[in-house]
């Protein structure tokens, strides 16, 4: 079945630090990835998201590319800010009435 | 964009009653919509999945008549929680897919459902 795999942290990084935060994945055909941020106390918001091999979600200053070879969707971002302190979720969907499947999150902190 | 708007966002609640939880897509029309579950510092857990005019399909191991869910339109699901106790406390998060074409998922902003 499909999964998603990514790094767990807890991920401790200073302002204006790069950031990188793993995601694979495991699926049949061409899912939709995803990556979700939630804030403490709050529920979960896209942050970006991209459809086919090669596309390259972004926004906010993240980014991350749908790799095919590799299946991967790795998060990164140049220059973190300590508003980007949250947890982010990688996940992947079909559409229809399937659900999305999520990683388990990944932590982030980001220290002024 | 797409909005999904949860109420309520807080709730307390003595143990043995029922709480219902709303899950509104404002802007669209959501055939499907999911609801979650997670627990401090985990992932989310999908409880079910609710389809418009029948029946939610339940995940394993979710029980169908504590977590009772209404689909009755494009726009609302609800999430009762009856008979609640405290070990029901958790964060409830919905999502919904836009029946027009896919894309993606859009959540609310959860419920922090507290039994005492």
């Amino acid at each position: 079945g499909n999964s998603v795999t990514q790094m767990e942290g807890p991920v401790t990084l200073s302002e204006e630090a790069f950031l990188t935060i793993n995601c694979t994945y495991t699926a049949t055909g061409y899912p939709s990835l995803f990556w979700y941020v939630q804030y403490p106390g709050e529920g979960l918001q896209l942050l970006l998201k991209a459809t086919k091999a090669d596309d390259k979600g972004s926004n906010k200053g993240f980014e991350a590319t749908y790799r095919k070879e590799t299946t991967s969707f790795h998060l990164e971002k140049g220059s973190v800010q300590v508003s980007d302190s949250a947890v982010y979720f990688c996940a992947l969907g079909r559409g229809g009435s399937e659900k999305l499947v999520f990683g388990k999150g990944t932590k982030l902190t980001v220290n002024p | 964009g797409a909005v999904v708007s949860q109420h309520p966002s807080r709730v307390i609640c003595k143990s043995g009653t029922s709480v219902k939880i709303e899950c509104r897509s404002l802007d669209f029309q959501a055939t499907t919509m999911f609801w979650y579950r997670q627990f401090p510092k985990k992932s989310l857990m999908l409880m079910a999945t609710s389809n418009e005019g029948s029946k939610a399909t339940y995940e394993q191991g979710v029980e169908k008549d504590k977590f009772l869910i209404n689909h009755a339109s494009l726009t609302l699901s609800t999430l009762t929680v009856t008979s609640a106790h405290p070990e029901d406390s958790s964060f409830y998060i919905c999502s919904a897919r836009d029946a027009a074409g896919f894309d993606g998922y859009t959540f609310g902003s959860g419920t922090r459902l507290t039994v005492v």
